[in-house]
């Protein structure tokens, strides 16, 4: 059964300041993973999705990258601004098609 | 219209209660998922369909909870029967039938509370 684990769960920074956040996957055998914002009380807005056979996606001052054969993604923010401030979730599309979440990292630039 | 829409945006019931959500996907998507998300969490996976069948319905929590697409288009989620733990909010998505390369795109979601 496919899991899919965000570390940190809340990560505040100031504002400026470069930040990496995790997602891990246990299953491999995935065609895709997404990024995803959440605002609060919003639906989710995708940011970035690689495909299995990629290594990374960039997107103005975000990059997502994908080690498959480790189950790990990382999704580097540049230059953090207070309008960056969300909950960031990731997710992976399995191979019996169905697209697993992970609990998301809640994200506080301090101005 | 240009997003997944779902409506209501927010419904009210009291337990034992029936209610039903729906959600319009992006014209020409085949896949359409819901999830339920409850606070802090991440979305829940309830069903997928594929078309006009469900592909897969193994998230759905139990027997009171059931959908349909009849025209492979716009879904509805019904929920018979409602209990407080039952309150959340339900999301919507929608995809292309590009496994590899088709981003999920979301409504804003119904906010259902259980009285």
């Amino acid at each position: 059964k496919q899991e899919v684990t965000q570390i940190p769960a809340a990560l505040s920074v100031p504002e400026g300041e470069n930040l990496v956040l995790n997602c891990s996957f246990t299953d491999s055998a995935i065609y895709n993973l997404q990024w995803f914002r959440q605002d609060p009380g919003k639906g989710l807005t995708s940011l970035l999705l690689i495909q299995s056979s990629q290594r990374e996606q960039t997107s103005g001052r975000l990059n997502a990258s994908l080690d498959k054969s480790s189950g790990r993604s990382t999704l580097y923010i540049a230059a953090s601004q207070p309008g960056d401030s969300a909950t960031y979730l990731c997710a992976v599309r399995d191979r019996d098609d169905k697209i697993i979440f992970g609990k998301g990292t809640r994200l506080h630039i301090l101005p | 219209g240009a997003g997944v829409s779902q409506t209501p945006s927010n419904k009210v019931t009291e337990k034992g209660k029936y209610v039903e959500l729906r959600c319009d996907p992006i014209s020409g998507h085949t896949a359409l998922y819901w999830y339920r998300q409850s606070l802090g969490q991440g979305p829940e996976f309830l069903i997928y369909f594929q078309g006009t069948g469900a592909a897969d319905d193994s998230g759905l929590p139990n027997d009171r909870f059931f959908a349909v697409r009849p025209e492979g288009s716009v879904s509805t989620l019904k929920i018979q029967r409602t209990e407080r733990g039952d309150s959340a909010v339900y999301l919507c998505a929608s995809s292309s039938g590009d496994l590899y390369n088709s981003p999920l795109h979301f409504g804003n979601g119904t906010r259902l509370t259980v009285t």
